[in-house]
Protein backbone atom coordinates (compact mmCIF):
# COMPACT_ATOMS: atom_id res chain seq x y z
CA UNK A 1 0.00 0.00 0.00
CA UNK A 2 1.18 3.84 -0.71
CA UNK A 3 -0.13 7.11 0.66
CA UNK A 4 1.04 10.53 -0.17
CA UNK A 5 0.49 13.12 2.42
CA UNK A 6 0.74 16.80 1.43
CA UNK A 7 1.42 19.57 4.18
CA UNK A 8 -0.17 22.60 4.44
CA UNK A 9 -3.28 22.83 1.91
CA UNK A 10 -2.96 26.17 1.05
CA UNK A 11 0.66 27.87 0.96
CA UNK A 12 1.04 31.82 0.47
CA UNK A 13 4.07 33.28 -0.36
CA UNK A 14 5.75 36.96 -1.79
CA UNK A 15 6.66 37.12 -5.34
CA UNK A 16 10.45 36.67 -5.54
CA UNK A 17 10.20 34.91 -1.99
CA UNK A 18 11.14 31.12 -2.00
CA UNK A 19 8.52 28.59 -2.54
CA UNK A 20 8.26 25.22 -0.43
CA UNK A 21 6.06 22.72 -0.85
CA UNK A 22 5.82 19.73 1.75
CA UNK A 23 5.43 15.82 0.46
CA UNK A 24 5.59 13.22 2.45
CA UNK A 25 5.13 9.90 1.66
CA UNK A 26 5.02 6.06 2.43
CA UNK A 27 5.12 2.52 -0.17
CA UNK A 28 6.28 -0.75 0.73
CA UNK A 29 8.47 -1.24 -2.19
CA UNK A 30 11.05 1.36 -3.63
CA UNK A 31 8.63 4.20 -5.22
CA UNK A 32 8.47 6.39 -8.56
CA UNK A 33 7.48 10.30 -6.70
CA UNK A 34 5.64 13.04 -8.79
CA UNK A 35 4.75 16.50 -8.41
CA UNK A 36 2.16 18.05 -10.50
CA UNK A 37 0.57 21.01 -11.10
CA UNK A 38 -3.15 22.20 -11.99
CA UNK A 39 -3.93 25.85 -13.17
CA UNK A 40 -7.35 26.58 -12.92
CA UNK A 41 -10.03 24.50 -15.33
CA UNK A 42 -7.57 22.86 -16.44
CA UNK A 43 -5.94 19.39 -16.43
CA UNK A 44 -2.63 17.78 -14.13
CA UNK A 45 0.73 19.04 -15.73
CA UNK A 46 3.72 16.94 -14.61
CA UNK A 47 6.09 19.07 -13.43
CA UNK A 48 8.84 16.84 -12.20
CA UNK A 49 9.47 13.28 -11.53
CA UNK A 50 12.00 11.08 -9.77
CA UNK A 51 12.06 7.31 -10.56
CA UNK A 52 16.22 6.21 -10.11
CA UNK A 53 19.39 7.88 -9.84
CA UNK A 54 19.88 11.41 -8.79
CA UNK A 55 17.74 12.37 -5.96
CA UNK A 56 17.51 16.03 -6.61
CA UNK A 57 15.15 16.22 -9.71
CA UNK A 58 14.83 19.19 -11.70
CA UNK A 59 12.01 19.70 -13.59
CA UNK A 60 9.62 22.92 -15.29
CA UNK A 61 9.42 26.18 -14.49
CA UNK A 62 12.58 26.32 -12.51
CA UNK A 63 11.14 23.44 -10.03
CA UNK A 64 13.06 21.06 -8.33
CA UNK A 65 11.96 18.15 -5.69
CA UNK A 66 14.98 15.99 -3.85
CA UNK A 67 14.03 12.64 -2.96
CA UNK A 68 15.43 11.50 0.64
CA UNK A 69 14.56 8.02 1.64
CA UNK A 70 15.48 8.60 5.08
CA UNK A 71 12.60 11.01 5.56
CA UNK A 72 9.78 9.43 3.17
CA UNK A 73 10.14 12.98 1.37
CA UNK A 74 10.18 15.10 -1.59
CA UNK A 75 9.12 18.22 -1.18
CA UNK A 76 9.18 20.58 -4.06
CA UNK A 77 10.97 23.75 -3.87
CA UNK A 78 11.69 26.77 -6.32
CA UNK A 79 14.23 29.85 -5.13
CA UNK A 80 11.79 32.54 -6.42
CA UNK A 81 8.02 32.23 -6.53
CA UNK A 82 6.16 34.17 -9.98
CA UNK A 83 2.89 35.42 -9.93
CA UNK A 84 2.43 32.76 -12.63
CA UNK A 85 3.01 30.11 -10.43
CA UNK A 86 0.19 30.24 -8.39
CA UNK A 87 -1.96 27.18 -9.16
CA UNK A 88 -2.48 23.94 -7.22
CA UNK A 89 -0.18 21.37 -6.73
CA UNK A 90 0.07 17.47 -6.33
CA UNK A 91 2.31 15.26 -4.92
CA UNK A 92 2.04 11.78 -6.17
CA UNK A 93 4.07 8.07 -5.55
CA UNK A 94 3.49 5.25 -8.15
CA UNK A 95 4.37 1.97 -8.38
CA UNK A 96 4.30 -0.34 -11.53
CA UNK A 97 2.61 -4.01 -11.08
CA UNK A 98 3.45 -5.82 -14.37
CA UNK A 99 2.78 -3.12 -16.99
CA UNK A 100 -0.20 -1.80 -14.62
CA UNK A 101 0.81 1.59 -13.26
CA UNK A 102 -1.25 3.19 -10.04
CA UNK A 103 -0.58 6.86 -8.96
CA UNK A 104 -1.84 7.62 -5.34
CA UNK A 105 -2.33 11.50 -4.76
CA UNK A 106 -1.46 13.57 -2.00
CA UNK A 107 -4.83 16.06 -1.45
CA UNK A 108 -3.22 18.75 -2.71
CA UNK A 109 -1.36 22.42 -1.80
CA UNK A 110 -3.29 25.57 -3.49
CA UNK A 111 -0.20 28.07 -3.72
CA UNK A 112 -1.09 31.78 -3.72
CA UNK A 113 1.50 34.52 -5.10
CA UNK A 114 1.21 37.91 -3.26
CA UNK A 115 2.20 40.94 -5.35
CA UNK B 1 3.28 13.65 -30.49
CA UNK B 2 0.05 12.18 -28.16
CA UNK B 3 -2.70 13.93 -27.31
CA UNK B 4 -5.53 13.83 -25.21
CA UNK B 5 -9.36 14.55 -25.66
CA UNK B 6 -11.92 15.04 -23.33
CA UNK B 7 -15.54 16.11 -23.92
CA UNK B 8 -17.65 17.71 -22.54
CA UNK B 9 -15.86 20.54 -21.18
CA UNK B 10 -18.39 21.48 -18.63
CA UNK B 11 -21.53 19.85 -17.94
CA UNK B 12 -24.63 20.39 -15.80
CA UNK B 13 -27.18 17.19 -15.53
CA UNK B 14 -30.33 16.47 -13.08
CA UNK B 15 -29.83 14.36 -10.43
CA UNK B 16 -31.32 11.01 -12.07
CA UNK B 17 -29.93 11.43 -15.18
CA UNK B 18 -27.83 9.07 -17.72
CA UNK B 19 -23.87 10.56 -17.72
CA UNK B 20 -21.21 9.92 -20.63
CA UNK B 21 -18.18 11.53 -20.86
CA UNK B 22 -15.60 10.47 -23.41
CA UNK B 23 -11.47 10.58 -23.71
CA UNK B 24 -9.84 9.81 -26.65
CA UNK B 25 -5.83 9.14 -27.38
CA UNK B 26 -4.29 10.12 -30.54
CA UNK B 27 -0.50 9.79 -31.66
CA UNK B 28 -0.15 6.45 -29.89
CA UNK B 29 -1.43 2.89 -29.41
CA UNK B 30 -2.51 0.38 -26.96
CA UNK B 31 -1.98 3.01 -23.71
CA UNK B 32 -3.39 2.59 -20.42
CA UNK B 33 -6.32 4.65 -20.00
CA UNK B 34 -7.68 5.91 -15.91
CA UNK B 35 -10.03 7.88 -14.65
CA UNK B 36 -9.80 10.09 -12.30
CA UNK B 37 -12.37 12.25 -10.13
CA UNK B 38 -11.54 15.12 -8.30
CA UNK B 39 -14.02 16.14 -5.74
CA UNK B 40 -13.95 19.79 -4.37
CA UNK B 41 -11.44 20.51 -1.64
CA UNK B 42 -10.13 17.09 -2.37
CA UNK B 43 -7.29 14.62 -4.15
CA UNK B 44 -7.89 13.12 -6.61
CA UNK B 45 -9.36 9.59 -6.62
CA UNK B 46 -8.35 6.51 -9.35
CA UNK B 47 -12.03 5.25 -10.66
CA UNK B 48 -10.92 3.05 -12.89
CA UNK B 49 -8.09 1.69 -15.16
CA UNK B 50 -7.76 -0.32 -18.72
CA UNK B 51 -4.75 -2.01 -19.97
CA UNK B 52 -7.01 -3.20 -23.44
CA UNK B 53 -9.97 -3.25 -25.00
CA UNK B 54 -13.08 -4.50 -22.90
CA UNK B 55 -10.41 -4.30 -19.74
CA UNK B 56 -11.68 -2.43 -17.16
CA UNK B 57 -10.72 -2.43 -13.32
CA UNK B 58 -12.98 -0.82 -10.54
CA UNK B 59 -11.02 0.74 -7.56
CA UNK B 60 -13.48 2.38 -5.69
CA UNK B 61 -17.55 1.06 -6.11
CA UNK B 62 -19.36 3.53 -6.74
CA UNK B 63 -22.58 4.41 -8.95
CA UNK B 64 -20.15 4.81 -12.45
CA UNK B 65 -19.05 2.28 -14.74
CA UNK B 66 -16.42 2.56 -17.71
CA UNK B 67 -16.01 0.62 -20.85
CA UNK B 68 -13.67 1.11 -23.24
CA UNK B 69 -14.90 -0.01 -26.54
CA UNK B 70 -11.87 0.90 -28.82
CA UNK B 71 -8.00 0.84 -28.39
CA UNK B 72 -7.76 4.59 -27.42
CA UNK B 73 -11.12 5.42 -26.47
CA UNK B 74 -12.65 5.22 -22.90
CA UNK B 75 -16.07 6.40 -21.68
CA UNK B 76 -17.07 6.95 -17.99
CA UNK B 77 -20.99 6.41 -17.69
CA UNK B 78 -23.52 6.24 -14.91
CA UNK B 79 -27.68 5.27 -15.71
CA UNK B 80 -28.37 8.04 -12.66
CA UNK B 81 -26.16 10.46 -11.82
CA UNK B 82 -26.54 11.12 -8.00
CA UNK B 83 -25.73 14.67 -6.32
CA UNK B 84 -22.23 13.35 -4.53
CA UNK B 85 -21.08 12.08 -8.40
CA UNK B 86 -20.70 16.21 -9.22
CA UNK B 87 -16.69 17.27 -9.66
CA UNK B 88 -14.03 17.26 -11.98
CA UNK B 89 -13.09 14.30 -14.27
CA UNK B 90 -9.75 13.56 -15.70
CA UNK B 91 -8.55 10.96 -17.93
CA UNK B 92 -4.91 10.11 -17.65
CA UNK B 93 -2.81 7.56 -20.37
CA UNK B 94 0.69 6.01 -20.71
CA UNK B 95 2.46 3.50 -22.37
CA UNK B 96 5.56 1.67 -22.62
CA UNK B 97 7.23 4.37 -24.36
CA UNK B 98 5.73 7.04 -22.48
CA UNK B 99 7.68 5.88 -19.96
CA UNK B 100 5.31 3.46 -18.03
CA UNK B 101 5.57 4.79 -15.06
CA UNK B 102 4.48 8.70 -15.87
CA UNK B 103 0.61 9.76 -16.47
CA UNK B 104 -0.60 12.42 -18.39
CA UNK B 105 -3.42 13.86 -18.13
CA UNK B 106 -6.60 15.35 -20.16
CA UNK B 107 -7.85 18.91 -19.88
CA UNK B 108 -10.63 17.76 -17.76
CA UNK B 109 -15.14 17.48 -17.91
CA UNK B 110 -16.55 19.50 -14.40
CA UNK B 111 -19.59 17.51 -13.93
CA UNK B 112 -22.26 19.55 -11.89
CA UNK B 113 -25.46 17.40 -10.91
CA UNK B 114 -28.16 19.67 -9.59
Amino acid sequence: AQSVTQLGSHVSVSEGALVLLRCNYSSSVPPYLFWYVQYPNQGLQLLLKYTTGATLVKGINGFEAEFKKSETSFHLTKPSAHMSDAAEYFCAVGTINFGNEKLTFGTGTRLTIIP
Amino acid sequence: SQTIHQWPATLVQPVGSPLSLECTVEGTSNPNLYWYRQAAGRGLQLLFYSVGIGQISSEVPQNLSASRPQDRQFILSSKKLLLSDSGFYLCAWNTATSGMETQYFGPGTRLLVL
